[in-house]
């Protein structure tokens, strides 16, 4: 069965410093991924998508990036945070196809300070 | 930019009522999809609909395709306890992108 792992589960970190954010999927291969984020008490936003190595498509202009280096990898990354970054991120997979449900991790919790 | 927007934003509820959330598109979509939040959880799908004016139903939930694939509602009836959580809807916009809704956040009131 597939499984997606996502870390780490909560983070505080202070202004200006970076950010990476982890997700990683089990059990197929080839799978769409997203990075949503969704701020207290609001909708989700998507962040990036991917449908291939390397290949990222991004939704919101922001400091915030995005990177596929293996098949089931993706990483969401910040040079310098801002307090406007704060909120859950969630990482999502898909089948490769089209129409198919999006899964998502268990999200990770960030507040910057 | 495309926009999924969902009303109400807040539902409370006596155990029991029902409970409507509906869905707009800005634009067409391919296929509508629901998912639930549990509070502190992440989204867990429950639905997709595809065809112009699908109806399916999931036990005491009925969820709706509109006829011009712009807009989706979902209806709980004799909402209980476990219904409570923030329900989105979301739309299928690209081969591969789909756009969430603003989500409506049930509370159910025993």
């Amino acid at each position: 069965s597939q499984t997606i792992h996502q870390w780490p589960a909560t983070l505080v970190q202070p202004v200006g410093s970076p950010l990476s954010l982890e997700c990683t999927v089990e059990g197929t291969s080839n799978p769409n991924l997203y990075w949503y984020r969704q701020a207290a008490g609001r909708g989700l936003q998507l962040l990036f998508y991917s449908v291939g190595i390397g290949q990222i498509s991004s939704e919101v202009p922001q400091n915030l990036s995005a990177s596929r280096p293996q098949d089931r990898q993706f990483i969401l990354s910040s040079k310098k945070l801002l307090l406007s970054d704060s909120g859950f991120y969630l990482c999502a997979w898909s089948p490769r196809d089209t129409g198919n449900t999006i899964y998502f991790g268990e999200g990770s919790w960030l507040t910057v300070v | 930019g495309q926009q999924v927007m969902q009303i109400p934003q807040y539902q409370h509820v006596q155990e029991g009522e029902d409970f409507t959330t509906y869905c707009n598109s800005s634009t067409t979509l391919s296929n509508i999809q629901w998912y639930k939040q549990r509070p502190g959880g992440h989204p867990v799908f429950l639905i997709q609909l595809v065809k112009s004016g699908e109806v399916k139903k999931q036990k005491r939930l009925t969820f709706q395709f509109g006829e011009a694939k712009k807009n989706s509602s979902l209806h709980i009836t004799a909402t209980q306890t476990t219904d409570v959580g923030t329900y989105f809807c979301a739309g299928r916009t690209g081969t591969y992108k789909y756009i969430f809704g603003t989500g409506t956040r049930l509370k159910v009131l025993a």
